[in-house]
């Protein structure tokens, strides 16, 4: 199993540029994550999804488009880049449950550098 | 919204030395979870605990649900313990749920031989 992949690791753009973060898990888990990690900060979540067809907001929505077309598939989009967006984007997943006891199975991040 | 404070934010130690890493949180929680960061950038979950103590070889975790604070301590360590470690939190949700970690600014720990 190879887990949670991230596609690509490293990028490099130019304000106002789109792109998207591919993450894929293969554990079958319902639940999946974007966080960003910035210097002197801990991770923030993004967005999140419970299942395929479902995305809500996180602690720091602005600025970001997910969607979750496929059950192993969750994708973060920039629609117009800001330097302010670079950061390294991490992707979880975790299990369903009632008791909130699940952990997550992290991703190796994406390095993404905002000119 | 949920604060998690860790402490220290840097620990250098020796080799063999007991290490302790603390988090308090300022709300209940429904789990709390202790994170490793590698010096390459990859995270891996060392605990996921809601009460008492958990031990994993030379790594225990506990938790204090009163007090809101938990400590994770490393015995014996080793250069190879050298990383980041993260104290996360999972609020209480209505009906349980999935929203996303609450994470503590991380304790860069180093230990020389």
């Amino acid at each position: 199993n190879a887990g949670v992949t991230q596609t690509p690791k490293f990028r490099v753009l130019k304000t106002g540029q789109s792109m998207t973060l591919l993450c894929a898990q293969d554990m079958n888990h319902e639940y999946m994550y974007w966080y960003r990690q910035d210097p002197g900060m801990g991770l923030r979540l993004i967005h999140y999804s419970v299942g395929e067809g479902t995305t809500a907001k996180g602690e720091v929505p602005d600025g970001y488009n997910v969607s979750r077309l496929k059950k192993q598939n969750f994708l973060l989009g920039l629609e117009s880049a800001a330097p302010s967006q670079t950061s390294v984007y991490f992707c979880a997943s975790s299990n369903a449950g009632t008791s909130g006891h699940n952990e997550q199975f992290f991703g190796p991040g994406t390095r993404l550098t905002v000119l | 919204k949920n604060e998690v404070e860790q402490s220290p934010q840097n620990l250098t130690a020796q080799e063999g030395e007991f290490i302790t890493i603390n988090c308090s949180y300022s709300v209940g929680i429904s789990a709390l979870h202790w994170l490793q960061q590698h010096p390459g950038g990859g995270i891996v979950s060392l605990f996921m605990l809601s009460s008492g103590k958990k031990k994993h070889g030379r790594l225990i975790a506990t938790i204090n649900i009163q007090e809101k604070h938990s400590s994770l301590h490393i015995t014996a360590s080793h250069p190879r313990d050298s990383a980041v470690y993260i104290c996360a939190t999972r609020n209480r949700t209505p009906g349980g749920g999935a929203d996303g970690l609450t994470f503590g600014k991380g304790t860069h720990l180093i230990i020389q031989p």
